[in-house]
């Protein structure tokens, strides 16, 4: 079950502030976050791990929240180049020695001048 | 650096014919995936493999076949491609274990007449 992202689209101005939420009906061991630009490759942003450590682009935050499965990325005084669309991919395990990333369906970012 | 690069960014091919995607990595990585994306559906997993000649089913893998047989290349193959398998194909890959950020190549838009 891929999981949900919130809000699917937003635009903001230069300079202003948004939050993307990532919610998993499953437990979670980690949440990776990734931004694409338009007809570009995904690019990792961060990773946020049980237990709380985090690795990741320093001018991003993010949070994790274990019990309530969920984690959010925060965007702050946003720039013209964080327009792109922003995806959750959350950590699951298919046997002893494999695991993969579940993604959620995107939040597509957009900062205008 | 680490480098993905795929055989193709662009493929046009006949409903039928074997399509053979190519995905190269330079980093040593023991993790490689094979991901589609479509629009408003985010990135879905086709298959992955954790070490050579492993491999897992992901979410979305019937019409889809892979082939590892070196640790730096993985294949994804459709035997028989269909209209309904026109889309973007993403390759990655990472270190093995869990909490290690992906590196995706550049894809491969396919386009099945």
């Amino acid at each position: 079950q891929q999981p949900v992202q919130s809000p699917q689209a937003v635009i903001l101005r230069e300079g202003e502030d948004a939050v993307i939420n990532c919610s998993s009906s499953k437990a979670l061991y980690s949440v990776h976050w990734y931004r694409q630009k338009h007809g570009e490759a995904p690019v990792f942003l961060m990773i946020l791990l049980k237990g709380g450590e985090q690795k990741g682009h320093e001018k991003i935050s993010a949070s994790f929240n274990e019990k309530k499965q969920q984690s959010s990325l925060y965007l702050t005084a946003s720039q013209l180049s964080y327009s792109g669309t922003y995806f959750c991919g959350t950590e699951i395990s298919y046997s002893n020695s494999g695991y993969a990333l579940n993604f959620g369906k995107g939040t597509s970012l957009l900062v205008t001048p | 650096d680490v480098k993905v690069t795929q055989s193709s960014r662009y493929l046009v091919k006949r409903t039928g014919e074997k399509v053979f995607l190519e995905c190269v990595q330079d980093m040593d990585h023991e993790n490689m995936f094979w991901y589609r994306q479509d629009p408003g559906l985010g990135l879905r997993l086709i298959y992955f493999s954790y070490d050579v000649k492993m491999k897992e089913k992901g979410d979305i893998p019937e019409g889809y076949s892979v082939s590892r047989e070196k640790k730096e290349r993985f294949s994804l193959i459709l035997e028989s491609a269909s209209t309904n398998q026109t889309s973007m194909y993403l390759c990655a890959s990472s270190l093995g274990g869990q909490g290690y950020e992906q590196y995706f190549g550049p894809g491969t838009r396919l386009t099945v007449t």
